[in-house]
């Protein structure tokens, strides 16, 4: 299985601020059709994951450019600039290349 | 607006089943992977498999395979998943996704 490895686990941002989420692969995420399924999601408190990032660095419909996505191969991350108060909560990673595997998540807490 | 809207809340009882439902609405059903995942109380998310409602075709995670059973109704756009010989580790909320969309989940119960 493909293990994928997310830091740091809990992060404290001021309003207004920035931060990054990493998340290695054990193997490369490199599809054989040539995409990389890396994803990124948000859990807020008592909801439903919500998807934020596809294939790396595309925004979902309805996602403010406030987050972004990069990376390849094993290493990714994901940045959120102008932190804001509706942003707490917790982040995956999740990759869909090799079947699927969740990162252990990192929880975004508002200073 | 795509929907994918899950059953109801079940309390079971140690040793039996239950089967859960994820109806989806707002695009073509079988255009795309229905996933599960579970997520126990306080942790992380875990997948549990998949299955392609197009042609009924399931990969499971290993540490499942012997646990759930996925299924799809093409007819009425609804996938399920049992899970079998429950116990207290199978206290979860369990969720459906085709990857951009989820249901809302499902909290499982296993208590005498």
């Amino acid at each position: 299985d493909v293990v994928m490895t997310q830091t740091p686990v809990s992060l404290s941002v001021s309003l207004g601020g920035q931060t990054s989420i990493s998340c290695r692969s054990s193997q490369s995420l490199v599809h054989s059709d040539g995409n990389t399924y890396l994803y990124w999601y948000l859990q807020k408190p008592g909801q439903s994951p919500q998807l934020l990032i596809y294939k790396v660095s595309n925004r979902f419909s309805g996602v403010p450019d406030r987050f972004s996505g990069s990376g390849s191969g094993t290493d990714f991350t994901l940045k959120i600039s102008r932190v804001e108060p509706e942003d707490l909560g917790v982040y995956y990673c999740y990759q869909g290349t090799h079947y699927l595997t969740f990162g252990s998540g990192t929880k975004l807490e508002i200073k | 607006e795509v929907l994918l809207q899950q059953s109801g809340a079940e309390l079971v009882r140690p040793g039996s089943s239950v089967k859960i439902s994820c109806k989806a609405s707002g695009y073509t059903f079988t255009d795309y992977y229905m996933h599960w995942v579970k997520q126990r109380p306080e942790q992380g998310l875990v997948w549990i498999g998949r299955i392609n409602p197009a042609n009924g075709n399931t990969v499971y995670a290993e540490k499942f395979k012997s646990k759930a059973t996925l299924t799809a109704d093409k007819s009425s756009n609804t996938a399920y998943m049992q899970l079998s010989s429950l116990t207290s580790e199978d206290t979860a909320t369990y969720f459906c996704t085709n990857s951009g969309d989820w249901g809302q989940g499902v909290m499982v119960t296993v208590s005498s």
